[in-house]
């Protein structure tokens, strides 16, 4: 059973601060991890994708892959109200499918 | 990223009839996926719906109880039937791009009474 497991949260951070959000898959030869945002009442948001090791930036927004110690995460910067969300972890699997896994969701909460 | 849309954004339906939803893109994709958000909880895949082949369908998700067409590279529908309270959800309908990265519907929000 291919797995995705986050802590739910909550996750309170102050406004300002530096958020991280964690993630382990339990397949060692997965290739594409993903990172989506999703508010209340709204779809899923992708937000990030990472594929080798090591960290990726966008903005606010940094992405960490270990695929030795099979975990990836999620760091954001400089945390506004805004970033206040349910972040989902998602893995690709090895294998032509395309399917992803979801992890069950964190939630964070940015208090201003 | 490629423009999805969904048809209804919501219904409320009675137990024992059946919802059809749409999903209709902008581009042309081979894979196209449907997923259940029950309250609370995360995306659970339903199936995988490729144009021209049967959907493939997940554990404990079986055609009978959820027919999908695929008729075209932009569009497939999702069946939802003989309704139970359990089957009040949120459904989303996404597809492929480059590097597995998927995309999102805004979702049909569900209420089966």
């Amino acid at each position: 059973q291919k797995e995705v497991e986050q802590n739910s949260g909550p996750l309170s951070v102050p406004e300002g601060a530096i958020a991280s959000l964690n993630c382990t898959y339990s397949d060692r030869v997965s290739q594409s991890f993903f990172w989506y945002r999703q508010y209340s009442g709204k779809s899923p948001e992708l937000i990030m994708s990472i594929y080798s090791n090591g960290d990726k930036e966008d903005g606010r927004f940094t992405a960490q892959l270990n695929k030795a110690s099979q975990y990836v995460s999620l760091l954001i910067r400089d945390s506004q109200p805004s970033d206040s969300a349910t972040y989902l972890c998602a893995v690709h699997f090895s294998g032509n499918t395309g399917k992803l896994i979801f992890g069950q969701g964190t939630t964070l909460q940015v208090k201003p | 990223s490629a423009v999805i849309s969904q048809k209804p954004s919501r219904d409320i339906c009675q137990r024992g009839t059946s919802l059809t939803i749409q999903c209709q893109v902008d581009s042309q994709v081979t894979m196209m996926f449907w997923y259940r958000q029950q309250p609370g909880q995360s995306l659970t895949l339903i199936a995988t719906a490729n144009q021209g082949s049967e959907a493939t369908y997940e554990s404990g998700f079986v055609i009978d109880k959820f027919p999908i067409s695929r008729p075209n590279l932009t569009f497939s529908t999702l069946t939802v039937s003989n309704m139970s309270p359990e089957d009040s959800s949120i459904y989303l309908c996404s597809v492929n791009s480059q590097n597995s990265e998927q995309y999102f519907g805004p979702g049909t929000r569900l209420t089966v009474t």
